[in-house]
């Protein structure tokens, strides 16, 4: 089955600056990447996903890159603000609709330090 | 529009006792997910249901796990004869199926604490 690591596990950044979170995944088949933000005690949301016909998303201060070839994506965040601090989920999915079970990374805990 | 709900929020239960926990979809949602959330963990998925299609449980981790999807709205998670290893958070997702809209909308889980 699929296999998804992330990196890092943790994560300080001083406000202002930019963070990269980085993910893996095994299954060659997967073709769909959200991305996560999970606030303390909160649900996690969607904040950024990318399918495999593309290789780079922007949206405003986020954007997510994809390299097929070495089955990594990756997570960036610019000019962090304070409400960036959350924990970072990147996820793999067979399916181009996102209609399949997700595989999860074991998440990125970002803080921004003010 | 109300998003996906799960009952109940807290679950306190001992050990070998059966559990019940619930989960409405976004309304027209078809397909319905179940992941488990460890403390301080990432997601696991534990099953899927996607409209009439028999339901992928290759996530399930025992035979004590259970999920049913009536009318294709409500689910519910059964687990039996509880274990410690169970407790966790228990989160439920729905989604559109066979769109470009195909974002994972997260319940707000259910805490099962088995003692």
């Amino acid at each position: 089955g699929e296999n998804v690591e992330q990196h890092p596990s943790t994560l300080s950044v001083q406000e202002g600056d930019s963070a990269v979170i980085k993910c893996t995944y095994s299954d060659s088949a997967s073709n769909y990447f959200p991305w996560y933000k999970q606030e303390l005690g909160k649900r996690p949301q969607l904040i950024i996903d990318i399918r495999s016909n593309v290789g780079e998303k922007k949206d405003q201060r986020i954007a997510v890159t994809l390299n097929k070839t070495a089955k990594h994506f990756s997570l960036h965040i610019t000019e962090t603000q304070p409400e960036d601090s959350a924990v970072y989920f990147c996820a793999a999915s067979r399916s181009n609709f996102g209609n399949e079970k997700l595989t999860f990374g074991t998440g990125t805990r970002l803080t921004i330090i003010p | 529009g109300a998003g996906v709900s799960q009952s109940p929020s807290n679950k306190v239960t001992e050990k070998g006792k059966d559990v019940e926990l619930r989960c409405d979809p976004i309304s027209g949602h078809t397909a319905l997910y179940w992941y488990r959330q460890s403390l301080g963990q990432g997601l696991e998925f534990l099953i899927y249901f996607q409209g009439n299609s028999a339901p992928d449980k290759s996530g399930l981790p025992s035979d004590r796990f259970s999920a049913e999807r009536t009318g294709g709205s409500v689910s519910t998670l059964t687990i039996q004869r509880t274990q410690q290893e169970d407790s966790a958070v228990y989160l439920c997702a729905s989604s559109l199926a066979g769109t470009s809209e195909s974002e994972q909308y997260f319940g707000p889980g259910t805490r099962l604490t088995v003692t």
